[in-house]
């Protein structure tokens, strides 16, 4: 079964500085997919970024970047001139594709607690 | 634009008391989930479906049950309640293709006392 490990329960950033999240997932599949969400406290589930396996590009959406790396099975998320408003815990997902018999499902880490000092 | 819309948002039982969680959704999508999501912990996959008539298991499926007669309805239903299932319980939808993202509702707290 694919496992998707956060190993830092809770990280801060000062504003306008830099954070990384860290996320590994346990695969052996080749074709697959990686989401961050972002959830603040109003507990919605808002989507940040994803990646496709096949793609070597890191993906990037603004001020948020991902390290990708396929081999090592790491899929690392950094924020850029971090505003308070970045506050909330961030899920890693994993997603698989069907055509290799994978079950249509996100299976999520456990998250990580961004706090961002003023 | 409602998106994934779940009812009720705030939900008190009792031990042995049964409920239903709706879930509807506006945007066509085949597939629906439900997921939990206890203090500390990510989301755990009750159940999930990927078209009407058509609902599988997830991670943490026991004590719940779902129907999908329309593309747009995904209902839980918990029978006899337990503390156990105290909870916010997610409702999400996507398109089939596996690069889409999910698309959650607002959840549900959900207390079993």
């Amino acid at each position: 079964a694919q496992t998707v490990t956060q190993s830092q329960p809770e990280m801060s950033v000062q504003e306008a500085e830099t954070v990384t999240l860290s996320c590994t997932y346990d695969t052996s599949e080749s074709d697959y997919y990686l989401f961050w969400y972002k959830q603040p406290p109003s507990r919605q589930m808002i989507l940040v970024i994803r990646q496709e396996a096949y793609k070597q590009q890191n993906a990037t959406e603004n001020r948020f970047s991902v390290n990708f790396q396929k081999a090592a099975k790491s899929f690392s998320l950094k924020i850029s001139d971090s505003q308070l408003g970045d506050a909330a815990m961030y899920f890693c997902a994993y997603r698989t594709f069907k055509s290799q018999g994978g079950s249509e499902k996100l299976v999520f880490g456990k998250g990580t607690k961004l706090t961002v000092n003023p | 634009n409602a998106g994934v819309t779940q009812t009720p948002k705030f939900r008190i039982l009792k031990i042995g008391q049964s409920m239903t969680l709706q879930c509807t959704q506006d945007m066509n999508h085949n597939y629906m989930y439900w997921y939990r999501q206890d203090p500390g912990m990510g989301l755990k996959l009750i159940y999930y479906s990927v078209g009407a008539g058509i609902t599988d298991k997830g991670e943490v499926p026991n004590g719940y049950n779902v129907s999908r007669s329309t593309t747009e309805d995904f209902p839980l239903r918990l029978e006899l309640a337990a503390p156990s299932q105290t909870s916010v319980y997610f409702c999400a939808s996507s398109y089939a293709e596996p690069v889409s993202p999910l698309h959650f509702g607002n959840g549900t707290r959900l207390t079993v006392t």
